[in-house]
């Protein structure tokens, strides 16, 4: 079975704070996702990846940016955090169109 | 531009009743079209996919091009398909999946 590993299930960090979420993948996959997750308004992609070093912008990247150095792990960065960015955040990498998800790193600014 | 449109939130179902959860698509050209489910404390899972015509827990889907839908359907639901199930299209760019706001089934004894 594919694993995606996010490293943290919780976090809580400060308005104005650098943060940094992590995801794993361990089946080779190139394409990776960053989706939040809102009642009401569903999964919306953020960014994702196709390759190493390869991103492109998804619907709302605004206040976010990736990084991919290896082909397992994206990052997802929130380089200001806001209160407005509290969210669940879900990562996902896909082979043949199919998605696999982690388990979610429920995020909140104070 | 690519659009799923789920416009049930919530629907509530006794066991053992019949349950539809809609989903309308619009994308220009023929996309691939999925659903997923995430049931309660667990991570968000493939349930089915148009292309392979499956019947999955009881589930099926059927894609119609002309009213651009891909209703999911069970005749009779069990307690266990309580869930959060969202609606997904995949298009030309096969890298991208667009999803839906979601539908809460609940399935009531």
């Amino acid at each position: 079975d594919v694993k995606v590993t996010q490293s943290s299930r919780y976090l809580v960090k400060r308005t104005g704070e650098k943060v940094f979420l992590e995801c794993v993948q361990d089946m080779d996959h190139e394409n990776m996702f960053w989706y939040r997750q809102d009642p009401g308004l569903g999964l919306r992609l953020i960014y994702f990846s196709y390759d190493v070093k390869m991103k492109e912008k998804g619907d709302i990247p605004e206040g976010y940016s990736v990084s991919r150095e290896k082909k397992e792990r994206f990052s997802l960065i929130l380089e200001s955090a806001s209160t407005n960015q509290t969210s669940m955040y879900l990562c996902a990498s896909s082979q043949d169109r199919k998605a696999f998800f982690g388990q979610g790193t429920r995020l909140t600014v104070v | 531009a690519q659009r799923v449109t789920q416009p049930e939130k919530l629907l509530s179902v006794f066991k053992g009743a019949p349950v539809e959860l809609k989903c309308n698509y619009s994308y220009s050209g023929s996309p691939e079209l999925f659903w997923y489910v995430q049931y309660s404390r667990q991570r968000l899972q493939l349930l089915l996919r148009h292309i392979s015509r499956e019947s999955i827990k009881g589930f099926t889907a059927d894609l119609n091009k002309g009213e651009t839908s891909f209703h999911l359907k069970k005749p009779f639901a069990q307690e266990e398909d309580s869930a959060m199930y969202y609606c997904a299209l995949s298009g030309h760019n096969f890298n991208k999946f667009y999803f839906g706001s979601g539908t809460k089934l609940n399935v009531k004894p």
